[in-house]
């Protein structure tokens, strides 16, 4: 079975500043991990995905993320927050294995304070 | 290269009615999946459809049903709406065997 786990429902974090939101998973067989951005009255768009290759994965607007796997954590990351990254983040994970099923996290919701 | 759509955008239905939530894939994709998303949750997997055939379920009862047509726009019917029905529903389509989901921007339903 696969599990999502994300650390924190809530983050804020001032403008300029370390963005760091936690990641958890579960799985059996070696994952496809992935973070979705959602902004309010929209659906997820796709911002990283880790699939075995490289274990640092870069993504869009500045964010990346690592694949530990003695950790089984996927932190998203991104050096300096900007007022435009506010929004609703989603962990997901997929199994690699042919699997149709991508479970996520709650979410967690990133404040950026000017 | 067009992306996901669905319609409509939102929805008021009552309990005990029957709706019928509509996606469009992007174009060449032959693979949708349908994900419920209550208020302040993740999404969760309804089903899959792979060329017009389920081939995978979540844990939704049998009255959540879809469709997938030839040109890959699909549909997911709920039948018997309850209040807890109440969601942003996506669709998300990919190709077959490849890891990436484009979803869609979503329908809301409220059910009174």
């Amino acid at each position: 079975a696969q599990s999502v786990t994300q650390l924190g429902s809530h983050v804020s974090v001032s403008e300029g500043a370390l963005v760091l939101l936690r990641c958890n998973y579960s799985s059996s067989v070696p994952p496809y991990l992935f973070w979705y951005v959602q902004y309010p009255n929209q659906g997820l768009q796709l911002l990283l995905k880790y699939t075995s290759a490289a274990t640092l994965v870069k993504g869009i607007n500045g964010f990346e993320a690592e694949f530990k796997k003695s950790e089984t954590s996927f932190h998203l990351t991104k050096p300096s927050a900007h007022m435009s990254d506010a929004a609703e983040y989603f962990c997901a994970v997929r199994q690699n294995t042919g699997g149709f099923k991508t479970i996520f996290g709650a979410g967690t919701r990133l404040f950026v304070k000017a | 290269e067009t992306g996901v759509t669905q319609s409509p955008t939102h929805l008021i239905k009552t309990r005990g009615q029957q709706v019928t939530l509509r996606c469009s894939s992007q174009s060449g994709h032959n693979t949708v999946s349908w994900y419920q998303q209550a208020l302040g949750q993740g999404p969760q997997f309804i089903f899959q459809y792979y060329r017009e055939e389920e081939n995978g379920r979540g844990n939704f009862p049998p009255r959540f049903s879809g469709l997938q047509f030839p040109n890959y726009s699909s549909e997911l019917n709920v039948n018997a709406l309850e209040l807890d029905d109440s969601a942003l529903y996506l669709c998300a389509s990919s190709y077959a065997g490849e890891e990436t989901q484009y979803f869609g921007p979503g329908t809301r339903l409220l059910v009174l």
